[in-house]
């Protein structure tokens, strides 16, 4: 079965300060690991995937994450966190290598303090 | 706007009522996505589409709804006698299957509130 583990509901930092959002995976396959971000008012937007290339990977707006194998994570982070980044983020596992359904953890909101 | 689109954005209906929802996917994708997402969750996966065949759906898909994609281009999701604990976001996505090209690209959503 697959299923993600977001650990924090969530997070707050303050404008320019590193970002890190933590999710733990289980997957019965060789997974593939996305993280979306969801706007207020807007639809999901794909952030970064992992599909057993390189560990770490690297999306868009300065977002990376580190896909871990032996502690079954995939922590997003980001060096620097600008206002635009408030938002709710999603961990998402792929039940087999074509990505046929998504399965999306709870979700970390995350705010931006100026 | 070549993305996913959703319609209509916003629907507000009496228990009991029916509902339609339409998607427009990217217009190259052969797979097309239903999704819910309930208020403080995330999305939950309903059925999916490859062309015009469906080829899973989720325990969530009472026999209240029903979706269909008649030629592979459009999708509609019916739910029937709506009841309040359908209230939530339907989200759409679509991809294009290949060795590289499995990303879900996701619509605005419905949201249907239920009264």
């Amino acid at each position: 079965a697959q299923s993600v583990t977001q650990l924090d509901s969530h997070v707050s930092v303050s404008e320019g300060t590193p970002v890190l959002l933590r999710c733990n995976y289980s997957s019965s396959y060789s997974p593939s690991l996305f993280w979306y971000v969801q706007h207020p008012n807007k639809g999901l937007q794909l952030l970064l995937k992992y599909t057993s290339a390189a560990t770490l990977v690297k999306g868009i707006n300065g977002f990376e994450a580190e896909f871990k194998k032996s502690e079954t994570s995939f922590h997003l982070t980001k060096p620097s966190a600008h206002m635009s980044d408030a938002a709710e983020y999603f961990c998402v596992v792929s039940d087999r290598a074509g990505a046929n359904n998504l399965f999306f953890g709870t979700g970390t909101r995350l705010t931006v303090i100026p | 706007d070549t993305g996913v689109s959703q319609d209509p954005r916003h629907k507000i209906t009496k228990r009991g009522q029916n509902v339609t929802f339409r998607c427009d996917p990217i217009s190259e994708h052969n797979r097309l996505y239903w999704y819910r997402q309930t208020l403080g969750q995330g999305p939950e996966f309903l059925t999916y589409f490859q062309n015009e065949a469906q080829l899973e759906k989720s325990r969530l898909l009472s026999d209240r709804f029903s979706a269909e994609r008649p030629k592979g281009s459009f999708s509609t999701l019916e739910i029937q006698r709506t009841e309040q604990g359908d209230s939530a976001m339907y989200l759409c996505a679509s991809s294009l299957v290949g060795p590289r090209t499995d990303t879900q690209y996701f619509g605005p959503g419905t949201r249907l509130t239920v009264l």
